[in-house]
């Protein structure tokens, strides 16, 4: 049984330019969550996507915007990156109303330059 | 964004000690959870708490939910090798329209065979 997978697994960018991660859940999973994580700390919320729709968003701006397609998969859209946005980005999935039974993926590790 | 205060930092402990780390909020929670995170790797749930005063048990790992909500420690005994890693807690407020978990800055566990 797949858990998380998240696609790339590693990327470089130029600042200013725009990226698309990917996320398939586990299997069984409807939710899908991401998250943020600088180097040396813990994860940041960013938002959480159910039935297709962003239904909580953390305090990140607008530049961080994502979709939840109808297979539940997820992807998390940054536009106009800054260095400040690298950083290593968590996809977690869940079932709805299983209160946070997280399973997270191995992440994607951004780096701007 | 907020982050919850996890101490210590890191521990450098020999291999059979037992180990002892807390994590602490200003504001109150009612589910706190303990992750340990691996390199390269999603964090991954050791333990989950609902209830004030709960006192878990999982293998070697021992955690509880404390009674004012607004802190949770977590216990490791007779720590082997593969204990290290950065552990994580992570509080939630679930119920109403809050899916999102906060976490703390992790503690470092390097374990000396």
């Amino acid at each position: 049984d797949a858990g998380v997978t998240q696609s790339p697994t590693h990327l470089i960018k130029t600042r200013g330019q725009q990226v698309t991660l990917r996320c398939s859940p586990k299997s069984g999973h409807d939710t899908v969550s991401w998250y943020q994580q600088a180097l040396g700390q813990g994860p940041q919320f960013i938002f959480q996507y159910y039935e297709e729709e962003e239904r909580q968003r953390g305090n990140f701006p607008d530049r961080f915007s994502g979709h939840q397609f109808p297979n539940y998969s997820s992807e998390l859209n940054v536009n106009a990156l800054l260095l400040g946005d690298s950083a290593l980005y968590l996809c977690a999935s869940s079932v709805q109303g299983a209160d946070y039974g997280y399973t997270f993926g191995s992440g994607t590790r951004l780096t701007v330059v | 964004g907020q982050q919850l205060n996890q101490s210590p930092q890191s521990m450098f402990i020999q291999e059979g000690e037992d180990v002892s780390m807390n994590c602490t909020s200003s504001s109150i929670f009612n589910t706190w959870l303990w992750y340990k995170q691996d390199p390269g790797e999603g964090p991954v749930l050791l333990i989950a708490l609902y209830k004030a005063g709960e006192l878990t048990s999982n293998g070697r790992l021992t955690a509880q939910f404390g009674i004012t909500r607004k802190d949770s420690f977590l216990n490791i005994s007779a720590s082997i090798p593969s204990d290290v890693g950065i552990y994580f807690c992570a509080g939630g407020r679930s119920g109403g329209s809050n899916y999102k978990l906060t976490f703390g800055k992790g503690t470092l566990l390097t374990v000396n065979p």
